[in-house]
């Protein structure tokens, strides 16, 4: 399958700016996704962004994408404590409409 | 309410010992998936179905079954020959097509004992 990487751990201070980093191999993938995974619980689709696109804005969250380079990041402005959990990069291939996960970035906010 | 429900929530077998997977959907989705999650390895696919009565391999279908007699259902058995069935295991669903945002269930905890 598709490789998807991800840092595995992030530790970031309450009302700072958290950064996410994603790198991705299929130059197909059509749809690129962010989840987030609370403990215990399954996953819950936080944004995604098409291909074509290179920015999203949704409230708090800012998606970054380099076509380029296939690097996807997403941005969590004033983090707060709800928004520790583990958070997953996805990417959608064109060819057979499957996901491939990063191992997912377990973010810590720390007051 | 819509969604998707996973049971149980907790589940304990003993080694070489079948056990079944419970997942329904409520949303009238017709692509339904299997994930296995393991710590620091993100979620693998074993199997997916795009439609009733069909049903293909994921990444790591060794070990495992599964049946789509029913839209709603798609239940998913870990067999004794799975080798290391101990995991977190997630249920999905989406609508088919290019847009597939995908749906899970709170998953359930399998733990072989």
């Amino acid at each position: 399958g598709e490789d998807v990487e991800q840092s595995l751990f992030l530790s970031v201070r309450e009302g700072d700016s958290s950064v996410i980093n994603c790198t991705y191999t299929d130059s197909s993938s059509t749809y690129l996704y962010w989840y987030k995974q609370e403990p215990g619980a399954g996953l819950q689709l936080l944004t995604y962004i098409f291909s074509n696109m290179d920015m999203k804005q949704d409230q708090r969250l800012t998606v970054l994408l380099n076509k380029k380079d296939k690097h996807l990041s997403l941005r969590i402005a004033d983090t707060q404590t709800g928004d520790s959990a583990i958070y997953f990069c996805a990417e959608l291939s064109s060819n057979d409409y499957k996901l491939s996960f990063g191992a997912g970035t377990t973010v810590t906010v720390r007051a | 309410d819509g969604g998707i429900t996973q049971s149980p929530k907790y589940l304990f077998r003993k080694e070489g010992q079948n056990v079944t997977l419970s997942c329904e959907q409520n949303l009238n989705h017709d692509a339904m998936y299997w994930y296995r999650q393991d710590p620091g390895q993100g979620l693998r696919l074993i199997y997916y179905s795009q439609i009733v009565n069909d049903f293909q391999k994921g990444d790591i279908a060794e070990g495992y079954s599964v049946s789509r007699e029913k839209k709603e259902s798609f239940p998913l058995t870990v067999t004794s020959a799975q080798k290391n069935p101990t995991a977190f295991y997630l249920c999905a669903s989406s609508t088919r097509g290019p847009y597939n945002e995908q749906f899970f269930g709170p998953g359930t905890r399998l733990t072989v004992l």
